[in-house]
């Protein structure tokens, strides 16, 4: 079974500029989070997508958005990056069941995104 | 404000021996608690669950504790091995919300 698949591992952007990132999901996982990493932040969460539709979504400027196709498939989109955005984007699938708290996040590889 | 703090000092061990990991937080009733692990340069990788009305959860040599009056989750690694090195994270979704919130994380060092 194939695990979550991020695009690109790393990349290299300057301030005002925007990215996107990809991420597939596991076959048959439906929800997708997004989070970024940063040493002095740990893990944010920034949105949840499940069936095309934002579920949940973090403390993050508008600059952050994302979305979700109907194969699973998730982008998420910086624009106007600054410095700050530099960090480590991770990307996690989740089969829905139950309660979320039970939901175990499956992880993908991240993309490391560097903003010079 | 919600918290979740794990020790952000690394600890250090000497194979063989027990590592124990604390996690603790403030102003969550959360019915899950889950572990992590993370290696270097990748995503975290899931360990156990263990739920609000569980005191105690095992598989295989790691073993965690959910003590809801104390709001803290003890991590267990027993005959540790210089392979168990990694940052673990604990993370935690209370009662109603969707997002798993992670703690910072500790790191472990095994010495051979």
């Amino acid at each position: 079974k194939a695990g979550v698949t991020q695009t690109p591992r790393y990349l290299i952007k300057t301030r005002g500029q925007q990215v996107t990132l990809s991420c597939s999901p596991i076959s048959g996982h439906r929800s997708v989070s997004w989070y970024q990493q940063t040493p002095g932040q740990g893990l944010q969460f920034l949105f949840e997508y499940f069936s095309e539709t934002q579920r949940n979504k973090g403390n993050f400027p508008g600059r952050f958005s994302g979305r979700q196709f109907s194969n699973s498939r998730s982008e998420m989109n910086v624009s106007t990056l600054e410095l700050g955005d530099s960090a480590l984007y991770l990307c996690a699938s989740s089969s829905e069941g139950g309660f979320s708290g039970a939901n175990v996040l499956t992880f993908g590889a991240g993309s490391r995104l560097t903003v010079l | 404000s919600q918290k979740i703090e794990q020790n952000s000092e690394a600890l250090n061990i000497q194979e063989g021996k027990t590592a124990t990991l604390t996690c603790n937080y403030t102003n969550y009733s959360p019915a899950y608690l889950q572990w992590y692990r993370q290696d270097p340069g990748r995503g975290p990788v899931f360990l156990l669950l263990i739920r609000e009305n569980e005191k105690e959860k095992r598989k295989e040599r790691l073993k965690v504790t959910f003590d809801t009056t104390l709001k803290q989750s003890l991590f267990h690694i027993t005959a540790s091995q210089p392979a168990d090195s990694a940052t673990y994270l604990c993370a935690l979704s209370p009662i109603g919300r969707r997002a798993l919130t992670f703690g910072s994380g500790t790191r472990l060092q095994v010495q051979p």
